[in-house]
């Protein structure tokens, strides 16, 4: 049973396309991430949701669009794809975006999504 | 949150203990010392994470020093397969945002 899913593993189009990535967590948590690692291994956060509100925007192009339509879904759609977009897109959840005393924080990742655009 | 300080790299023989050391003499008296590790072509993958005391699970331990300004991650007995980046992060908790800032992290190489 995989905790945090995403898909496709693997992506390659052109410039100019929209695509989207598709993510779920069958854990019961509230609170679900994008992250993109980039070609230098950085991992950053893009957004954040919280019982399908947004709480964290990264200053992200609005290129990117995150939907959640329930609270274990979270798809990140990009419009009008550019070679910069290239990258490892991550999806994580975890129990709760305001915590108490630590318990309940650990953030759990997905396998990743590999976009190359060509 | 508070900015951490690892070596970009070190080599560890397989069956041996390997030490992961980090710095975060800014780390305020909320914060959590959290470890996270990324497998080549994998998502991160949460170690432990700690406040004040050491810990200690099924993967590893964690040593905090008395002042919080630094910790250690062990793995008692590395095998090839602990062959990672691994991630230091400090962040407050409880934390309105719940976000992990990652930095560069120490690549660890397991050799036999």
């Amino acid at each position: 049973d995989t905790a945090v899913s995403q898909t496709p593993k693997y992506l390659v189009t052109q410039m100019g396309n929209d695509k989207s990535i598709k993510c779920e967590q069958n854990l019961g948590h509230d609170t679900m991430y994008w992250y993109k690692q980039d070609s230098k291994k950085f991992l950053k956060i893009m957004f954040s949701y919280n019982n399908k509100e947004l709480i964290i925007n990264e200053t992200v192009p609005n290129r990117f669009s995150p939907k959640s339509p329930d609270k274990a879904h979270l798809n990140l759609h990009i419009n009008s794809l550019e070679l910069g977009d290239s990258a490892v897109y991550f999806c994580a959840s975890s129990q709760s975006g305001v915590l108490r005393g630590g318990v309940g924080n650990t953030i759990y990742f997905g396998e990743g999504s590999w976009l190359t655009v060509v | 949150d508070a900015k951490t300080t690892q070596p970009p790299s070190m080599d560890c023989a397989e069956g041996r203990a390997a030490n992961l050391p980090c710095n975060h003499s800014t780390i305020s008296g909320n914060e959590y010392v959290y470890w996270y590790r990324q497998i080549h072509s994998q998502g991160p993958q949460y170690i432990i994470h700690g406040l004040k005391n050491n810990e200690t699970n099924e993967m590893a331990s964690l040593i905090i020093t008395e002042d919080r300004k630094s910790s250690t991650l062990i793995l008692p007995h590395a095998t090839l397969r602990d062959t990672a980046v691994y991630y230091c992060i400090v962040r407050v908790s409880p934390s309105n945002t719940g976000k992990l800032i990652f930095g560069q992290g120490t690549t660890l190489q397991v050799k036999p």
